[in-house]
């Protein structure tokens, strides 16, 4: 079946431009994770949502970061007023229950963002 | 903060050979995961241990977990040159359902 898809797969922008990243979960899990992978931090969790709530968005960086997620599927992560720190790759995962319930997170290939 | 650390940060061997990397935590867990990766990109699913697990097979992999000492070793027999990767190990707690920690990584390149 179908994985996780994310879009675009890279994306340049201008340092003060918003941005929107899109990730497209497996049909039918529930949860659903966002993450960003740098060179100096490596993967750091941002955001993890249970349907279309957010129980813990304890990893967004500033406010500048937020993210939604609608019909318990498709999530956005925006970013406002891009700043050169947040050049990364943005991973999405979805899973049938939660971690902590002992299934597996799928990723999708990644939103490589640069922000020049 | 990673609550994962792996060691060793890169590895190099042989086709054919085996390769072990290691990963120690901080906190206690609910379980813990293996990914790989290839060119930086999506990370896949290679093993899942729960914390009352001791062991996992799967295929050529062999994890085992020691949750007195917080460790975990992930084995890969007769590697090919294939398995060149990024190998990360990610922790769950109980504290956050969802909410994967990883490690550094180890960098794993199998020469042919």
């Amino acid at each position: 079946g179908a994985g996780v898809s994310q879009s675009p797969s890279n994306k340049v922008t201008e340092k003060g431009k918003d941005v929107e990243l899109r990730c497209d979960p497996i049909s039918g899990h529930t949860a659903l994770y966002w993450y960003r992978q740098s060179l100096g931090q490596g993967l750091e969790f941002l955001i993890y949502f249970q349907g279309n709530s957010a129980p813990d968005k304890s990893g967004l960086p500033s406010d500048r970061f937020s993210a939604e997620r609608t019909g318990g599927s498709v999530s956005t992560l925006t970013i406002q007023r891009t700043q050169q720190e947040d050049s990364a790759v943005y991973l999405c995962a979805s899973s049938l229950v939660p971690a902590g319930d002992s299934y597996e997170q799928y990723f999708g290939p990644g939103t490589r963002l640069t922000v020049t | 903060s990673q609550q994962g650390e792996e060691d060793p940060q890169a590895l190099s061997i042989q086709e054919g050979e085996n390769a072990t990397m290691n990963c120690s935590y901080k906190t206690s867990i609910n379980n813990l995961q293996w990914y790989r990766q290839n060119s930086g990109r999506g990370l896949v699913h290679l093993i899942l241990i729960r914390s009352n697990e001791r062991e996992k097979h799967s295929g050529r992999l062999r994890v085992t977990l020691d949750t007195s000492k917080k460790s975990s070793s992930l084995l890969i027999t007769a590697s090919r040159a294939a398995d060149t990767a990024s190998y990360f190990c990610a922790t769950c707690s109980g504290t956050s359902y969802g909410k994967l920690t990883f490690g550094q990584g180890t960098i794993l390149t199998v020469h042919p």
